[in-house]
């Protein structure tokens, strides 16, 4: 049982495609978490959901839209890829009012062509 | 805003010797849960030890510890004994915010 689990795993493109992102997590937290992670390893938070409720939003270009259909689910849908995408996109979920830490899924690596 | 800060960008150790890894953060909260994680080449993301910021005792996980100053806002990890699957990557938390890593070499 995945606790939490993002498709795909490898996800290859082409330069202005629209692709989606999915992750859903089953232990019943209530926040949720998308981050990037470049070439350098750095580990850049893109938005947070709590209850389905968009907490943090930080500065990343409108192409990107995380959506939350339940708190259980929180999707990414980036519009028209460029090349500097490519990188491994983590989901994470948490417990707000807890300090169990963050569980991640296992991440999909994006690659723009 | 909290931020995240690690100057550290790699470090290396001898096996079964001690090192610590250096974090500073910024919030203007007064009760917060400070976190280190791991990133082994398998990128998976492993929790290795926790802090809650009202506690005064630092933290300990079995080889794993932390050096918290709440006032300094400096929140470094020791590793003892470093055995080779320690290498790794090494991220510190605060509220959803990473530093920007540590890359740890183990030397045999």
């Amino acid at each position: 049982d995945t606790a939490v689990s993002q498709t795909p795993k490898y996800l290859v493109t082409q330069m202005g495609n629209d692709k989606s992102i999915k992750c859903e997590q089953n232990l019943g937290h209530d926040t949720m978490y998308w981050y990037k992670q470049d070439s350098k390893k750095f580990l850049k938070i893109m938005f947070s959901y709590n209850n389905k409720e968009l907490i943090i939003n930080e500065t990343v270009p409108n192409r990107f839209s995380p959506k939350s259909p339940d708190k259980a689910h929180l999707n990414l849908h980036i519009n028209s890829l460029e090349l500097g995408d490519s990188a491994v996109y983590f989901c994470a979920s948490s417990q707000a009012d807890r300090g169990n830490g963050y569980t991640f899924g296992s991440g999909t690596r994006l690659t723009v062509v | 805003a909290q931020t995240v800060t690690q100057s550290q960008p790699e470090m290396s150790v001898q096996e079964a010797e001690t090192v610590t890894l250096s974090c500073t953060y910024d919030t203007s909260e007064s009760d917060y849960y400070l976190f280190w994680y791991k990133q082994p080449p398998s990128r998976q993301m492993i929790l290795v030890i926790r802090q809650e910021a009202y506690k005064q005792q630092n933290a300990t996980e079995n080889r794993f510890s932390v050096n918290f100053q709440k006032a300094a806002k400096s929140f470094s990890l020791k590793i003892s004994d470093s055995q080779l699957g320690d290498a790794a990557m090494y991220f510190c938390a605060l509220r959803g915010r990473f530093g920007a890593g540590t890359r740890l070499t183990v030397k045999p």
